[in-house]
C-alpha cells in the first residue's frame, strides 16, 4: 500500500517549452502533496505544498508563475514547468500525505528527471 | 524544526550491521525523529520513526538516547541493496498537513561485498 507514481520518469525538452509532471497516489487519497527539487549531489529542496481544491503554498524563492501546481483531485497533482530553461534541469520528486489514522506519513514518488536543452 | 547532523559517508561490509548516527541536540519534546533513505536516482523511502522509545520494524531498528539528543539507525544485516543516502529528520508531531520535511545532506552508506 501507499504507492505514489510519477509520470514521466524522465523528459528532455527544448528551452522555452513547458513540461507537465504528474504525481498520483495509487492506493490512497491524499489531500496534501508536496513537490521537491533535487540538484546533483544536493539534498531535496521543498518547492511547494499542494492541497486538493486550493492554491498551492510556495516556498520562499520559488516562482509560482513558473512552477504551476494543480491539485484537482485527491489522487492527482501536477507540476508544470513553464518556459523551461537549462537551469531548471533537475530531479523533481513529489510526495503524498497518506492521512491514514495513526500513520500520517509522506510517501514519495520515484522522481522525474528533467533535462532542458 | 530541530537541525540534525550526520556523518557525510560510511562504509559497511555486506552481512554486517550498519549503524548510522544522527545528532539532534536541539530537539524539543514534541519532535519525532524520522529516517528516510534515497537510492541513487530514486525517490526517498520511509524507513522508521520514533519519539522516545526504541523502535524496530522489518527494515531497521531506531535507538534514541535517553536525553533524545542523538539516535542511531541500525540495519542489522546490510546488503548491497542498502547502499543509499540515509537522511535523519526531526519534525514536530504527526498530525496535520503542514509537516514540511527539511532535508540535510544525509549519510552516504556504501555496503561493500
Amino acid at each position: 500500500g501507499a504507492v505514489v507514481s510519477q509520470h514521466p520518469s524522465w523528459v528532455i525538452c527544448k528551452s522555452g517549452t513547458s513540461v507537465k509532471i504528474e504525481c498520483r497516489s495509487l492506493d490512497f487519497q491524499a489531500t496534501t502533496m508536496f513537490w521537491y527539487r533535487q540538484f546533483p549531489k544536493q539534498s531535496l529542496m521543498l518547492m511547494a505544498t499542494s492541497n486538493e481544491g486550493s492554491k498551492a503554498t510556495y516556498e520562499q524563492g520559488v516562482e509560482k508563475d513558473k512552477f504551476l501546481i494543480n491539485h484537482a483531485s485527491l489522487t492527482l497533482s501536477t507540476l508544470t514547468v513553464t518556459s523551461a530553461h537549462p537551469e531548471d534541469s533537475s530531479f523533481y520528486i513529489c510526495s503524498a500525505l497518506s492521512g491514514r489514522a495513526g500513520f500520517n506519513e509522506q510517501f514519495f514518488g520515484p522522481g522525474t528527471r528533467l533535462t532542458v536543452l | 524544526d530541530a537541525k540534525t547532523t550526520q556523518p557525510p559517508s560510511m562504509d559497511c561490509a555486506e552481512g554486517r550491521a550498519a549503524n548510522l548516527p544522527c545528532n539532534h541536540s536541539t530537539i524539543s519534546g514534541n519532535e519525532y525523529v524520522y529516517w528516510y533513505r534515497q537510492i541513487h536516482s530514486q525517490g526517498p523511502q520511509y524507513i522508521i520513526h520514533g519519539l522516545k522509545n526504541n523502535e524496530t520494524n522489518e527494515m531497521a531498528s531506531l535507538i534514541i538516547t535517553e536525553d533524545r539528543k542523538s539516535s542511531t539507525l541500525i540495519l542489522p544485516h546490510a546488503t548491497l541493496r542498502d547502499t543509499a543516502v540515509y537522511y535523519c529528520i526531526v519534525i514536530i508531531g504527526m498530525a496535520g498537513n503542514n509537516r514540511k520535511l527539511i532535508w540535510g545532506l544525509g549519510t552516504s552508506l556504501a555496503v561493500n561485498p
